[in-house]
């Protein structure tokens, strides 16, 4: 059974990087038919879909978001991490990780968040 | 990108109780609507995929409908465990958009 866990420093201050890992169990960040996504939730607010990373590299952003994050994955490790610059109080945030998965419906398909983490709470504060 | 207008913001009902949850997409998403429960301290659960199909180890009281941009997810019969907040999520297009949530809360 594919697991998620999230990791990241707690809290940073304005202006700074941060990083935050997802490691995958029970799975492989090289299969074909998952993306891995990033999502976030700000305290009382809703859920803003980040990035996500197939497993050939290649990427997608929130245009939101596009000029300050980065989103890579290390197969040696089974793992993919999200990199956020310049941050600020609007930044703090739930952060979750989710395999991204194309499930078959009849003769078609769809994708959804099927596996998430428990997410990790960033706050930004000086 | 996509809009998703959730209603209600929150709800209070009781055990037993018929509870839904409408979703409207701002263009045509085909059938490709997700629902989310989220509880505090726990991960997100898939609930509904693809509109109405639902998640393998969902309980049968979810279940999900649609109507060209209008989503529906239904909760047959309210358990004190289903007191959580639910999100509705398109896949049809990046970037992915959610709905801004429906709280259940118990009467």
């Amino acid at each position: 059974q594919v697991q998620l866990q999230e990791s990241g420093p707690g809290l940073v201050k304005p202006s700074e990087t941060v990083s935050l890992t997802c490691g995958v169990s029970g799975g492989s960040v090289s299969s074909k038919t998952n993306y891995w996504s990033w999502i976030r939730q700000p305290p009382g607010k809703g859920l803003e879909w980040i990035a996500n990373i197939y497993y050939s590299g290649s990427t997608d952003y929130n245009p939101s978001l596009k000029s300050r994050v980065t989103i890579s994955q290390d197969t040696s490790k089974n793992q993919f991490s999200l990199k956020l610059t310049s941050v600020t109080a609007a930044d703090t945030a739930m952060y979750y990780c989710a395999r991204d998965r194309v499930l078959p419906v009849g003769t078609t398909f769809s994708y959804a968040f099927d596996i998430w983490g428990q997410g990790t709470m960033l706050t930004v504060s000086s | 990108d996509i809009q998703l207008t959730q209603s209600p913001s929150s709800l209070s009902a009781s055990v037993g109780d018929r509870v839904t949850i409408t979703c409207r997409a701002s263009q045509s998403i085909s059938s490709h609507l997700s629902w989310y429960q989220l509880k505090p301290g726990k991960a997100p659960r898939l609930l509904i995929y693809a509109a109405s199909s639902l998640q393998s180890g969902v309980p049968s009281r979810f279940s999900g409908s649609e109507s060209g941009t209008d989503f529906t997810l239904t909760i047959s019969s309210l358990e004190p465990e289903d007191i959580a907040a639910y999100f509705c999520q398109q896949s049809h297009s990046t970037p992915r958009t959610f709905g801004q949530g429906t709280k259940v809360e118990l009467k």
